[in-house]
């Protein structure tokens, strides 16, 4: 399977902290997405990152990717109670243009603590 | 408003009733999806749409059926409902393979 799983299952941190996720993942992919879901809502696209780069930045989002390890991690620095959410990996395999062949892994919750 | 919506928001039906879900999206993305969500399966693909008039079943299509008669819309339709489908369902768009998707509010479905 291509899937993407993140690690960890959940995190909990203290408002100012950073907050790091990680995804694997198995295959060679075209390209890596985040996305975010704040509770009882649709998930939102935070950053895609292509298998060609290695470094992502926006706002207070970083994103890297390794592909040799087959693994990215997302970084949310000076985390904030608003920052709360489950954090998705998705992938798509090299190739495979094919929408069945996007996985979205299951999540890791984050808790953020005022 | 430009986005992607959703209706409607919450659905309670009963066995054996025919239920449809609207989505519909002004961006005229070219690429439409259905989703549910479960605990412990996550996020799993039902159909999707590379255009309109063209359609594809995802990982877990049986029960449902879609439509796209029109680029902005995207219906999807339980023609049977069983206690099985009790889910959230996500409609997306994305312009294209390459590029993020755009997830509406969802639509949590109950059936009894």
């Amino acid at each position: 399977s291509q899937q993407g799983e993140e690690d960890p299952q959940a995190l909990s941190i203290q408002e100012g902290e950073n907050a790091t996720m990680n995804c694997s993942y198995k295959t060679s992919i075209n390209n890596l997405q985040w996305y975010r879901q704040n509770s009882g809502r649709g998930l939102v696209h935070l950053i895609l990152i292509r298998s060609n780069e290695r470094e992502k930045h926006s706002g207070r989002l970083r994103v890297t990717l390794d592909t040799s390890k087959k693994s990215s991690s997302l970084l949310i620095t000076a985390s904030r109670a608003a920052d709360t959410a489950s954090y998705f990996c998705a992938t798509l395999g090299y190739g495979e243009w094919n929408f069945n062949k996007f996985y979205f892994g299951s999540g890791t919750k984050l808790n953020v603590k005022p | 408003d430009a986005g992607i919506t959703q209706s409607p928001r919450y659905k309670i039906t009963e066995t054996g009733r025919q239920v449809t879900l609207m989505c519909h999206q002004t961006w005229s993305h070219s690429y439409m999806f259905w989703y549910r969500q479960d605990l412990g399966h996550g996020l799993r693909l039902i159909y999707y749409s590379a255009a309109a008039d063209i359609t594809d079943k995802g990982e877990v299509p049986d029960g449902y059926v879609v439509s796209r008669s029109k680029t902005e819309n995207f219906p999807l339709t339980l023609e049977s409902a069983t206690r099985s489908q009790t889910s959230v369902y996500f409609c997306a768009s994305s312009a294209g393979q390459r590029d993020g998707y755009t997830f509406g509010s969802g639509t949590r479905l109950t059936v009894v």
